[in-house]
């Protein structure tokens, strides 16, 4: 069984600190992977993706890859309340079937 | 540019019914995978469809079953519902060059009770 850990949280920061997410993977053969930030009842939408060892950077987020530790981890700087959301951790080797987290729930206080 | 389009948004169903969900897919997009979400959990793999064919399957019983129109668009069929069917099932579309590097594109979901 091929399993994707996150820390369920909740996790609160205030407003304008940074965020620390965490996930651990499994499957050692898995080649990429994925943020997705969920509202309360919508769907996923995708926030970074990686498959390079190291880190990655996108505006406020920084994903980060140690294929070695099979982990991945991102940071949310400067956290904003419309940050607050559960974030999934996904994973995939061959693209075709992703295995996600039960996500983490953060909560940025104003 | 229409993103991935489900209906309905929520239906409720007796145990024992069957029911049927609608995708269509991001334009562009010509594979759908259905994923079940239920409450608290993250979504789990149901299969995937690509060219009309199922292309994998994740761990879920003969009762769930699905199909890909030339379209691109697809059903979830399930049969025989069980309360612990109950759930949001999520259609995810994408192309084959790009999933790897770019993920799925979610559609909004069909909330799913079983009553």
């Amino acid at each position: 069984q091929k399993e994707v850990e996150q820390n369920s949280g909740p996790l609160s920061v205030p407003e304008g600190a940074i965020a620390s997410l965490n996930c651990t993977y499994s499957d050692r053969g898995s080649q990429s992977f994925f943020w997705y930030r969920q509202y309360s009842g919508k769907s996923p939408e995708l926030i970074m993706f990686i498959y390079s060892n190291g880190d990655k950077e996108d505006g406020r987020f920084t994903a980060q890859l140690n294929k070695a530790s099979q982990y991945v981890s991102l940071l949310i700087r400067d956290s904003q309340p419309s940050d607050s959301a559960t974030y999934l951790c996904a994973v995939t080797n061959t693209g075709n079937q992703f295995y996600f987290g039960t996500g983490t729930s953060l909560t940025v206080i104003p | 540019d229409a993103g991935v389009t489900q209906s309905p948004t929520h239906l409720i169903k007796t145990r024992g019914q069957q029911v049927t969900l609608r995708c269509s897919p991001k334009s562009g997009h010509d594979t759908v995978s259905w994923y079940q979400q239920a409450l608290g959990q993250g979504p789990q793999f149901i299969f995937q469809y690509y060219e009309e064919e199922e292309r994998q399957r994740g761990n879920f019983p003969d009762r769930f079953s699905g199909h890909q129109f030339p379209n691109y668009s697809s059903e979830l069929n399930v049969n025989a519902l069980l309360l612990g069917d109950s759930a949001l099932y999520l259609c995810a579309s994408s192309s084959p060059e790009r999933i790897s590097n770019y993920g799925y594109t979610f559609g909004s979901g069909t909330r799913l009770t079983v009553v």
